[in-house]
């Protein structure tokens, strides 16, 4: 299996601009989750979805944010306007519906100048 | 709420010495726990998992834990360090209940020879 697969892997952009991240999970796992990687805030759970529904969103900074999940094989996650602020590594994974451990993507690394 | 206590942002033991990496959890209902290792610029991959049975958890490259519910903790041990473990460690709690992972601070390791 390729694992999950996010891109772009790294993505510079210009505050006010419009970001969106994409991932494929493993084939066949029910779970998708986006976290946050910042040195101030370490690891942070953003949104996760189980069978394409977002189950907890509890975690997305502000309106700013959007996921979506249109299919089992695909996530988006989306800022707009972006921030200096936003800057930070984000990442994708899935975890199958039977078992607890999650599969990490490679990441993004963002960078809103 | 869930909550995990990484002692130690930065560890730093000798080629061949024992590695011990400290985790406490907070858990309001029996966790599961894990151990993740983030090589520079990559995902995180998982080490090593406990959610019942066997107290004590064997994982890859060596490392295991010993989950011990009267002191909370979940440290990671691996007898002999090697330079390729060089990396970040994380320890994470989930329940039965939230899917999501919360993750620790993190602890950095480095190995000299």
């Amino acid at each position: 299996d390729a694992g999950v697969i996010q891109s772009p892997r790294h993505e510079v952009t210009e505050m006010g601009q419009e970001v969106t991240l994409r991932c494929k999970p493993i084939s066949g796992h029910d779970y998708l989750f986006w976290y946050r990687q910042t040195m101030m805030r370490g690891l942070e759970l953003l949104i996760y979805f189980n069978n394409n529904v977002p189950i907890d969103d509890s975690g997305m900074p502000e309106d700013r944010f959007s996921a979506k999940m249109p299919n089992a094989s695909f996530s988006t996650l989306k800022i707009q306007p972006s921030e200096p602020r936003d800057s930070a590594v984000y990442f994708c994974a899935s975890r199958p519906r039977q078992g607890n451990e999650q599969y990490f993507g490679p990441g993004t690394r963002l960078t809103v100048t | 709420a869930q909550s995990v206590t990484q002692l130690g942002s930065h560890v730093s033991v000798s080629e061949g010495a024992l590695v011990l990496l400290r985790c406490n959890y907070s858990s309001s209902v029996p966790p599961y726990l894990f151990w993740y290792v983030q090589y520079p610029n990559q995902g995180l991959q998982l080490l090593l998992k406990y959610t019942t049975g066997a107290t004590l958890v064997k994982g890859i490259n060596g490392f295991e834990a010993e989950f011990k519910k009267s002191e909370t903790s979940f440290h990671l041990t691996k007898p002999s360090a090697h330079m390729s473990d060089a990396a970040e460690y994380f320890c994470a709690v989930s329940d039965t209940g939230r899917r999501a992972l919360t993750f620790g601070s993190g602890t950095r390791l480095q190995v000299q020879p």
